[in-house]
């Protein structure tokens, strides 16, 4: 099936310890994102990629790094640097068709710390 | 930064009931998206809109996008309880994936049977 998977589902992080969220997508999508969800909030864009080995800070890159080596991934680490890291991390790709674009999301992975 | 605004912020319904919902903006956008999020999940595409004025369904829920370009509306009919989650609109003001998505703060739906 295709579709944007997210792993772990779960993950906790010691303090000073950096941690990697996966993102894997099967859907040829070039465009991948990252975004962060805090309770009864909307989601907030950390970083984006347009394709392969390029991407940009979103609107809250601080204490988080990304890479882009190959179309179908896009990991993110939380570093030792962000303080507040508890929250659900959503990744999305982007679909263009003849009419628009849509974002479409995986599953998330809920991040806390010990 | 852009803003979008969700109204309600949240609802409860009795089952059966129509539910209607709007997300507006003080800029223009050329794109609006409709989520639906359950708890621990993703959010899920119910519908996407991208001409002024356009009007979709899907299945029991309807979407439209305002003539203004700054608001659209979400409506469900016949309400059943697995309609309750968040439901999120979100806009793009271009028509490139360097446009980013804009995200509306969401409206909680909850369905009483």
């Amino acid at each position: 099936d295709g579709g944007i998977t997210q792993s772990p589902k779960y993950l906790f992080r010691k303090e000073g310890q950096n941690v990697t969220l996966s993102c894997e997508q099967n859907l040829n999508h070039d465009a991948m994102y990252w975004y962060r969800q805090d309770p009864g909030q909307g989601l907030r864009l950390i970083y984006y990629s347009q394709i392969v080995n390029d991407f940009q800070k979103g609107d809250i890159a601080e204490g988080y790094s990304v890479s882009r080596e190959k179309k179908e991934s896009f990991p993110l680490t939380v570093t030792s640097a962000q303080k507040n890291p508890t929250a659900f991390y959503l990744c999305a790709s982007r679909w263009r068709g003849t009419g628009g674009e849509k974002l479409f999301f995986g599953s998330g992975t809920q991040l806390s710390v010990l | 930064g852009q803003q979008l605004n969700q109204s309600p912020q949240s609802m409860f319904i009795q089952e059966g009931e129509d539910v209607s919902m709007n997300c507006t903006s003080s800029s223009i956008f050329n794109t609006w998206l409709w989520y639906k999020q359950e708890p621990g999940e993703g959010p899920v595409l119910l519908i996407a809109l991208y001409k002024a004025g356009e009007l979709t369904s899907n299945g029991r829920l309807t979407a439209q996008f305002g003539i203004t370009r700054k608001d659209s509306f979400l409506n469900i009919s016949a309400s059943i309880p697995s309609d309750v989650g968040i439901y999120f609109c979100a806009g793009q003001q271009g028509k490139t994936s360097y446009d980013k998505v804009i995200f509306g703060p969401g409206t909680s739906l909850s369905v009483i049977p």
